[in-house]
């Protein structure tokens, strides 16, 4: 089983969607997890860190639900710029493990 | 945030040569850095973890005498892919964080190997 697991999509949303990812993990001991955003042939840039008591900036919106252990991420009013793959990371062992990315496409 | 500039972004090279990618952190000192690989449509996959002044540490699977590691100086660390085949072509990417496990880590722009 993979350390960590993502939909790979492509989610195609209207313009101002609503969409939401999932992300499972298998390591119960892994105490630190990130949400990505990777852009066609570039580098990941972090989009947020996740916390036990859930976290938002601005339209997005990140959960952590250890018992059941995935974490989530909610994009809000959906805007073409958001078009990306996200990708969810963990650190396991002070390494940054990734999933492999769902691809989110916003149409106008 | 902190920066972390990699170079070449670009290589074409042909079967059976080496390329070297390097990676430097511009205004900070990383003991450790990362170098990962990503397939088109796949995740990024730890290769190694380029510890300075001690021998790089491979994840299962890659052939340390192929991905030659050298972590030389505290903002320096070079991935040497040594003769390459078709199928190393990829996108190497590395990175490097301020300190502690939990820290944001800093990602090098990236390298698309080509190899002809």
């Amino acid at each position: 089983r993979k350390e960590v697991e993502q939909d790979p999509g492509p989610f195609n949303v209207p313009e101002g969607a609503t969409v939401a990812f999932n992300c499972t993990y298998s390591n119960s001991a892994s105490q630190s997890f990130f949400w990505y955003r990777q852009d066609c042939r570039k580098e990941p840039k972090l989009l947020m860190s996740v916390y036990s008591s859930g976290n938002e900036d601005g339209r997005f919106t990140a959960q952590l639900n250890r018992a059941s252990q995935y974490i989530s991420l909610l994009i809000r009013d959906s805007k073409l710029s958001d078009s990306a793959t996200y990708l969810c990371a963990l650190i396991k062992g002070g390494k940054l493990i990734f999933g492999q990315g769902t691809e989110l496409s916003v149409k106008p | 945030g902190a920066v972390v500039s990699q170079h070449p972004s670009r290589v074409i090279c042909k079967s059976g040569t080496s390329v070297k990618i390097e990676c430097r952190s511009l205004d900070f000192q990383a003991t450790t850095m990362f170098w990962y690989r990503q397939f088109p449509k796949q995740s990024l996959m730890l290769m190694a973890t380029s510890n300075e002044g001690s021998k790089a540490t491979y994840e299962q699977g890659v052939e340390k005498d192929k991905f030659l590691i050298n972590h030389a100086s505290l903002t320096l660390s070079t991935l040497t892919v040594t003769s390459a085949h078709p199928e190393d072509s990829s996108f190497y990417i590395c990175s490097a964080s301020l300190g502690g496990m939990n820290t944001e880590a800093f990602f090098g722009q990236g390298t698309r190997l080509t190899v002809v």
